[in-house]
């Protein structure tokens, strides 16, 4: 709907596996971002990539490691996670490339589990 | 850092009612304002915008007012519908900063 597809919707994965989150974007956008959203919480930005390139890294932990191919798919690898990473993680994508584009555009998300 | 905050975690409102939801800020220096939808299964939606320039704007069934003496900004919805029923937030940026988000705010509409 959104122009902004991700892949799977639902992950359960235990702590030892290895996963993976893909996002698309349609929309010829030159930034793309992964947020965390956890229960009562504000939306957490995790990772920003303009143009290919990361241009911020939120102080977010090493078991999480975002891969920017080409600007329209962003990947966000998954490794050794813990149960308080359980979340909706969201993909986002905006025209500009710049921290504070607003313009941005969401993905429906997917619900991750920690087991 | 300073973040978005909002007053009431659940709104109930009966349909066709017109539903007001509020948001604090705290930066002073933001000065653009945006309010998010997000239903179930849903990634947020944008809904409206506005400047700091200006202290109301209006769109299809929804007003947006900022009061920045005070740092609070609402968002009407008028003749609330079944369809209006989400989670709304507010966001705001100062120019060239990030978009910080608020926690939200979950609109029940009774039919």
């Amino acid at each position: 709907e959104t122009g902004v597809t991700q892949t799977p919707r639902h992950l359960v994965m235990g702590m030892t596996n290895k996963k993976s989150l893909k996002c698309e974007q349609h929309l010829g956008h030159n930034a793309m971002y992964w947020y965390k959203q956890s229960a009562k919480k504000p939306l957490e930005l995790m990772f920003v990539y303009s143009l290919e390139e990361r241009v911020e890294n939120n102080s977010v932990p090493s078991r999480f490691s975002p891969e920017c191919p080409n600007s329209s798919h962003l990947f966000l690898h998954l490794h050794t996670l813990q149960p308080e990473d359980s979340a909706l993680y969201l993909c986002a994508s905006s025209p500009g490339g710049g921290l504070g584009d607003y313009e941005q555009y969401f993905g429906p998300g997917t619900r991750l589990t920690v087991t | 850092g300073e973040s978005v905050g909002l007053h009431l975690p659940t709104l109930s409102v009966q349909e066709g009612d017109n539903s007001i939801i509020n948001c604090a800020y705290s930066n002073s220096a933001s000065d653009y304002f945006i309010w998010y939808k997000q239903e179930s299964g849903k990634g947020p939606q944008f809904i409206i915008d506005i400047r700091s320039n200006m202290d109301k704007r209006q769109g299809q069934r929804v007003t947006v007012l900022l009061n920045k003496t005070v740092k609070h900004l609402s968002l009407q919805i008028a003749a609330t519908q079944p369809g209006d029923s989400a989670v709304y937030f507010c966001a705001e940026t100062a120019s060239y900063q990030k978009v910080t988000f608020g926690i939200g705010t979950k609109l029940q509409v009774i039919p």
